[in-house]
């Protein structure tokens, strides 16, 4: 079966340091990986997709950066962190029209 | 992409009936409508996922029009439980890109 694997669930993090969030899929090939966003009380963002190796695209011009060096692995990284980039990140891969979620992680930039 | 437009909320009581709709009325003839449920701190579930009529598992019923511009979640006899943020997508099912845009969703709070 399908598991995906994002971590680490909570980080804190300050104001301009770097940030490198990791996500990895096993059970599946050439999925379509994402990386969404969300704000507290507030909807699902879609930052970042990838449809293959190499393959990344943004969705919101923002601070942040994606990359797949491998099949089943996605990262999410940033240069700099802003306040602003404090939220609960999630790492999906899809099939079809069906997502599947990892559990998250709650970034804190103070 | 079609887009989708749900109620921001919606109030219930254990053991009513739920039904939440959601309006999608540029949909190509091509995509899917799939529903997701999401608790706090956690990703989004996929529930249900249907293309016409009615579709229904052991957690939900999906109900679609036949013009298909609609849907409606149906939730049997909600408990505690099921308060979380429920979401509608519209998408090509097998598409190249799928793109997996969510929309705000419905927050959907049971009470007792």
């Amino acid at each position: 079966s399908q598991t995906i694997h994002q971590w680490p669930a909570t980080l804190v993090q300050p104001v301009g340091s770097p940030l490198s969030l990791e996500c990895t899929v096993e059970g599946t090939s050439n999925p379509n990986l994402y990386w969404y966003r969300q704000a507290a009380g507030r909807g699902l963002q879609l930052l970042f997709y990838s449809v293959g190796i190499g393959q990344i695209s943004s969705e919101v011009p923002q601070n942040l950066s994606a990359s797949r060096p491998q099949d089943r692995q996605f990262i999410l990284s940033s240069k700099k962190l802003l306040l602003s980039d404090s939220g609960f990140y999630l790492c999906a891969w899809g099939l079809n029209t069906e997502a599947f979620f990892g559990q998250g992680t709650r970034l804190t930039v103070v | 992409l079609a887009k989708t437009t749900q109620p921001i909320s919606m109030d219930s009581y254990e053991g009513q009936e739920v039904n939440i709709t959601c309006s999608h009325n540029n949909i190509a003839t091509n995509d899917y409508i799939t529903w997701y449920q999401q608790f706090p701190s956690q990703g989004p579930r996929f529930i249900i996922q249907g293309y016409k009529t009615k579709v229904t598992n052991e957690v939900a019923s999906l109900f679609i029009p036949a013009d298909r511009k609609s849907s409606t979640l149906s939730l049997p006899r909600v408990s505690l439980s099921d308060t979380a943020v429920y979401y509608c997508l519209v998408g090509e099912k097998g598409g190249a890109t799928n793109k997996l845009i969510f929309g705000t969703g419905t927050l959907l709070a049971v009470q007792p």
